[in-house]
């Protein structure tokens, strides 16, 4: 299984964008990358996935390496709702599907 | 959106003891439940892959004899943590995917083993 390694920890002011970064360099060519977040005491909430172009959604932005070894969740406007755990993972398309979680990175939203 | 519930949210029980979570997709149908444990401070960790009507597929380390997983529908899997011992307090997460989607989790059970 593929792993990702996030860092463990990042600090950003509320109102700023956020640009987390995730490192999968064994990632294979039908990996799909997925971004999940976690707040205490809860289940992950998805956030965004895509597998070689840039995606938006409503939450986040993610930009993808053009190598794909490496991938960048952007949230444009930290509000302290986004205080939580980042998970960058990669998922499979043949087999079990199943998600391999990293160490994540814990967002600090400073008011 | 898909929906996933756990119950109960929270669970205490006596070492020894028996505790069965459930877990539910609640609009949509599971082709495959995922069934996770989480320690204070750290990541998930993956337990076991189920699928409906055949045995679950467990990671290398977890017991499959006292972490028993039943999928009798593709709404439901249940997570049954035998003869429990203070070591098994945990946070325990399911998931469930329809296949090449995404994975959606439930919210959590506590269990606390006294």
């Amino acid at each position: 299984d593929a792993k990702t390694t996030q860092p463990n920890s990042m600090e950003s002011n509320e109102e700023e964008p956020v640009h987390l970064p995730c490192n999968h360099s064994t990632i294979s060519g039908t990996d799909y990358i997925h971004w999940y977040r976690q707040l205490p005491s809860q289940g992950p909430e998805y956030v965004i996935h895509g597998l070689t172009s840039n995606v938006n959604n409503r939450m986040a932005s993610l930009a993808i390496a053009e190598d794909r070894k490496s991938s960048t969740l952007i949230l444009h406007r930290a509000t302290l709702r986004d205080a939580a755990v980042y998970y960058c993972i990669l998922r499979a398309t043949s087999g079990t599907y199943k998600y391999i979680f990293g160490t994540g990175t814990r967002l600090k939203v400073l008011a | 959106g898909a929906v996933v519930s756990q119950h109960p949210s929270w669970v205490i029980c006596k070492s020894g003891t028996s505790v069965k979570i459930e877990c539910r997709s609640l609009d949509f149908q599971a082709t495959t439940m995922f069934w996770y444990r989480q320690f204070p401070k750290q990541s998930l960790m993956l337990m076991a892959t189920s699928n409906e009507g055949s045995k679950a597929t467990y990671e290398q380390g977890v017991e499959k004899d006292k972490f028993l997983i039943n999928h009798a529908s593709l709404t439901l899997s249940t997570l049954t943590v035998t003869s429990a011992h203070p070591e098994d307090s945990s946070f325990y997460i399911c998931s469930a995917t329809r296949g090449t989607y995404e994975q959606y989790f439930g919210p959590g059970t506590r269990l606390t083993v006294t």
